[in-house]
């Protein structure tokens, strides 16, 4: 079946550190993948997206690129704030409008 | 547009009870989920519908859960009766159609004592 594996946090960094929240994934057929994120007391927002192999998402300076070859869609930012501080979600979606999510990543960064 | 709109965001209710947790999607958005958080078993999908009709609701974990969509712009999910084992947040969210985002609420916090 489909699945979503993500690393297990929390992830502690130092503001201005560089962030990489690994994801890997099992799907039939050509799924899209998804980062969401949720800030405490929220629903989760879309962080960023990307619906074929070798395409790049990005948004708020978080980039994550599908990669078929290693069935990864990873996560990064250069320089984290303080602000980014959530749980950052990958999810995938095979086209039964069933979005996939892999357990969640606590990210915390402190000042 | 508002956004996806839950109601109540926080829930307290005995052992027991009739618990109807209440989302009104998107307007134009004809994918509707209920979703369930907690921290043992993650993000959990109970069940989805598409033009108001019920499509997969495999992740209903019992009978004691409904869910109905009577038109375009509502949806509840009701616990009766509920256990404290239902405490969760639960998400509305809505998409569009295959290959686009889905829209979260809030969420409800319910706790079942």
């Amino acid at each position: 079946g489909n699945s979503v594996t993500q690393m297990e946090g929390p992830v502690t960094l130092s503001e201005e550190a560089f962030l990489t929240i690994n994801c890997t994934y099992t799907a039939t057929g050509y799924p899209s993948l998804f980062w969401y994120v949720q800030y405490p007391g929220e629903g989760l927002q879309l962080l960023l997206k990307a619906t074929k192999a070798d395409d790049k998402g990005s948004n708020k300076g978080f980039e994550a690129t599908y990669r078929k070859e290693t069935t990864s869609f990873h996560l990064e930012k250069g320089s984290v704030q303080v602000s980014d501080s959530a749980v950052y979600f990958c999810a995938l979606n095979t086209g039964f409008q069933k979005l996939v999510f892999g357990t969640g990543t606590r990210l915390l960064v402190s000042p | 547009d508002a956004g996806v709109i839950q109601s109540p965001r926080h829930e307290v209710t005995e052992m027991g009870q009739e618990v109807t947790l209440r989302c009104k999607p998107i307007s134009g958005h004809d994918y509707l989920f209920w979703y369930r958080q907690t921290m043992m078993r993650g993000l959990e999908l109970l069940i989805y519908f598409n033009n108001n009709v019920p499509i997969d609701d495999s992740g209903m974990p019992e009978d004691r859960f409904s869910a109905k969509m009577p038109n375009a712009s509502f949806s509840t999910l009701k616990i009766q009766p509920s256990e404290p084992r239902d405490s969760a947040v639960y998400f509305c969210a809505c998409s569009q159609s295959w290959n686009t985002e889905a829209f979260f609420g809030q969420g409800t916090r319910l706790t079942v004592v």
